[in-house]
């Protein structure tokens, strides 16, 4: 079946240390796409990518890292400059095509926390 | 500026209709959508709607647009326990189509 699959579900951070959260689509989507999730609130954009070997800054991005070396994957990186890193973290990705409706399609999310 | 806003909490009784309301800002909006998200999940598309409808039904679900007041709502029709989870809508700007514009999203709980 095609779609997203974050890893892992439960991720926890020690004081000052990077961690990563994987993210992989098989739906040959151009786009993908990392939301952060605080309670109560909606999504918060990160980081996206349209095409291979490129992204660009969303709302949040300060204390975030990403690549995106290969069409199907998109990793993030909270790094240890993000002082408040624990939320819901979700990924999604969209086709590229310009015409018509293109929804984003979501993967399961990672809840990352801090030790 | 853009902006997506929804009510917190709804209550409804099994069997019951429920409907979930949202305003926008952006008039230039392409795309508007509802998203289900269940406790530990991710967001499920459930159904969209072009802008230039008033009205989309799919099943149990309604959606009414209201271009002039900016404003859309998602009606569920004979509302069960598992419609139990967190609504979000959420808008395509036309100048930024690779952007979804989300809501705080409406906790829907239903009562048996």
């Amino acid at each position: 079946d095609g779609g997203i699959t974050q890893s892992p579900k439960y991720l926890f951070r020690k004081e000052g240390q990077n961690v990563t959260l994987s993210c992989e689509q098989n739906l040959n989507h151009d786009a993908m796409y990392w939301y952060r999730q605080d309670p109560g609130q909606g999504l918060r954009l990160i980081y996206y990518s349209q095409i291979v070997n490129d992204f660009q800054k969303g709302d949040i991005a300060e204390g975030y890292s990403v690549s995106r070396e290969k069409k199907e994957s998109f990793p993030l990186t909270v790094t240890s400059a993000q002082k408040n890193p624990t939320a819901f973290y979700l990924c999604a990705s969209r086709t590229g095509r310009m015409a018509g409706n293109q929804p984003q399609h979501f993967g399961d999310g990672t809840r990352l926390s801090i030790l | 500026g853009e902006d997506v806003e929804q009510s917190l909490f709804l209550s409804v009784r099994e069997g019951d209709s429920s409907v979930i309301n949202c305003t926008y800002t952006d008039s230039s909006s392409t795309y508007l959508y509802w998203y289900k998200q269940e406790p530990g999940a991710g967001l499920q598309l459930l159904t969209y709607i072009f802008s230039n409808m008033d009205m989309k039904q799919d099943q149990r679900l309604t959606v009414l647009l209201n271009k002039k007041d900016k404003h859309l709502s998602l009606r569920i029709a004979d509302t069960q326990t598992g419609d139990s989870a967190i609504y979000f809508c959420a808008e395509t700007p036309r100048d930024s189509s690779y952007k979804l514009i989300f809501g705080s999203g409406t906790r829907l709980l239903v009562r048996p």
